[in-house]
């Protein structure tokens, strides 16, 4: 099925550490999410992000929709030990919510 | 919690076999998306439904089916059951249909395991 280029794959930092995630895609999407999955649960929306261009921050977390609407990034500054899971990017185009999942991001991080 | 409710959490049946998993939206959503998260194939679209129609379809087989009944309440069918069926199978709600601006929630998912 149709994925998008999640990068990195995996991230073991130290407590403190700021930490940077993409996603970039072929294709344009109207809207960008982030999720972060922990285990055994579903996704839990993290930021939304509705027009290019647009930055947006959940405390901790910011997040861009890129200007060519075909990438965005995640930001998480000063990582914290809850921080661990898998982050995954999303987007969202046509009018319908058919969501595109990238392959995720595993989180760890060292106390 | 995302107020989306999945039953059941876990499922383990043999291949052949027919399953069904329910979801409920959250409530005042009108729109049901069912997601499949397996370790290859990562979250994959598999169908959606507003206000009890279909609206989207994604990588779904033909071996599975979905409805979305009046109570906005929807059950996800998987047939003839193969082993790599195994996965987690989530379900996602909205109140609307997909624009701009369409918060989705998931549940926390079925697992089902085909031995």
């Amino acid at each position: 099925g149709q994925q998008l280029n999640q990068s990195p794959q995996s991230m073991f930092i130290q407590e403190g550490e700021d930490v940077s995630m993409n996603c970039t895609s072929s294709s344009i999407f109207n809207t960008w999410l982030w999720y972060k999955q922990d285990p055994g649960e579903g996704p839990v929306l993290l930021i939304a992000l509705y027009k290019a261009g647009e930055l947006t921050s959940n405390g901790r977390l910011t997040a861009q929709f890129g200007i060519t609407r075909k990438d965005s990034f995640l930001n998480i500054s000063a990582s914290i030990p809850s921080d661990v899971g898998i982050y995954f990017c999303a987007g969202q185009s046509g009018n319908t919510g058919k969501l595109i999942f990238g392959q995720g991001t595993t989180l760890q991080v060292k106390p | 919690d995302s107020g989306v409710t999945q039953t059941p959490k876990h499922l383990i049946t043999a291949t052949g076999q027919r399953v069904t998993l329910r979801c409920s939206p959250r409530s005042g959503d009108l729109s049901v998306y069912w997601y499949q998260q397996s370790l290859d194939q990562g979250l994959q679209f598999l169908i959606q439904y507003y206000n009890g129609e279909e609206r989207a379809k994604g990588n779904i087989l033909e071996r599975f089916s979905a409805q979305q009944f009046p109570d906005l309440h929807s059950e996800l069918n998987l047939s003839s059951l193969e082993l790599g069926d195994s996965a987690l199978y989530f379900c996602a709600s909205s109140v609307a249909l997909g624009r701009s601006g369409n918060t989705i929630y998931f549940g926390e998912g079925s697992w089902l395991t085909v031995v």
